[in-house]
């Protein structure tokens, strides 16, 4: 069975260009998550996915960060224009959707993102 | 306020031999469930063991297995007869049940390496 896919593996951009992250997850997950993942530190959530709706997008960066998931399957991350601080690894997660403490997420390689 | 907590920024561990990485955690939740993942350099989040805060007994996977005081809020990751490939950065996650939102909260990590 295939994993999370992300693409692009890595971006260098300069600042103010955008740039889009794209994300598939496992086949029958209806959860995905997108993280962010600064150096040295431990992932942190941006937005979380049930189906084709946002529910949680509280820590998305909202002035320049966009994020959709049509069709509840693929989802692109979105920043316009990019800052030197958002230079991180940017990391998409699914599961099913089962609401309990033990719902296990499974991560994608991720997209090293260094901005100029 | 840090909900998850790992102490070891770094450690090293001669091959075959067992490691024991700590993670602390907080919450008020009666019902929470800690997650260990490995991030080798690849940048993919591996999952590696599950425990949930109602279960009795500690998680084993394979060579991995979760030292779960739960008085002590404490889940520590044994990997036994450490191999080459478990060379990577582990980290410790949790998942509460009561937060509604459904996210993993992740400590800092802890990087392990293996030497021959």
């Amino acid at each position: 069975e295939a994993g999370v896919v992300q693409s692009p593996r890595y971006k260098i951009i300069e600042k103010k260009q955008p740039v889009a992250f794209w994300c598939n997850p496992i086949s029958g997950h209806n959860t995905l998550y997108w993280y962010r993942q600064n150096l040295g530190q431990g992932p942190e959530l941006l937005i979380r996915y049930e189906n084709e709706e946002a529910v949680d997008d509280s820590q998305l960066p909202k002035d320049r960060f966009s994020a959709e998931r049509l069709k509840g399957v693929d989802s692109t991350l979105k920043i316009q224009p990019a800052e030197l601080g958002d230079s991180a690894v940017y990391l998409c997660a699914s599961s099913l959707a089962i609401w309990t403490e033990q719902e296990t997420q499974y991560f994608g390689p991720g997209t090293r993102l260094l901005v100029l | 306020a840090q909900k998850i907590t790992q102490t070891q920024p770094g450690m090293f561990v001669q091959e075959k031999e067992a490691v024991t990485l700590d993670c602390t955690y907080d919450t008020s939740d009666p019902s929470y469930g800690l997650f260990w993942y490995k991030q080798p350099s690849s940048g993919e989040m591996i999952f590696l063991i599950y425990q949930g805060s109602y279960d009795q007994q500690n998680a084993t996977e394979g060579r991995y297995s979760l030292n779960f005081q739960k008085a002590r809020k404490s889940a520590n990751l044994v990997i036994s007869a450490s191999q080459l490939g478990d060379s990577a950065m582990y980290f410790c996650a949790m998942r509460e049940e009561g937060s509604n939102d459904y996210k993993l909260s992740f400590g800092a990590g802890t990087t392990v390496t293996v030497r021959a």
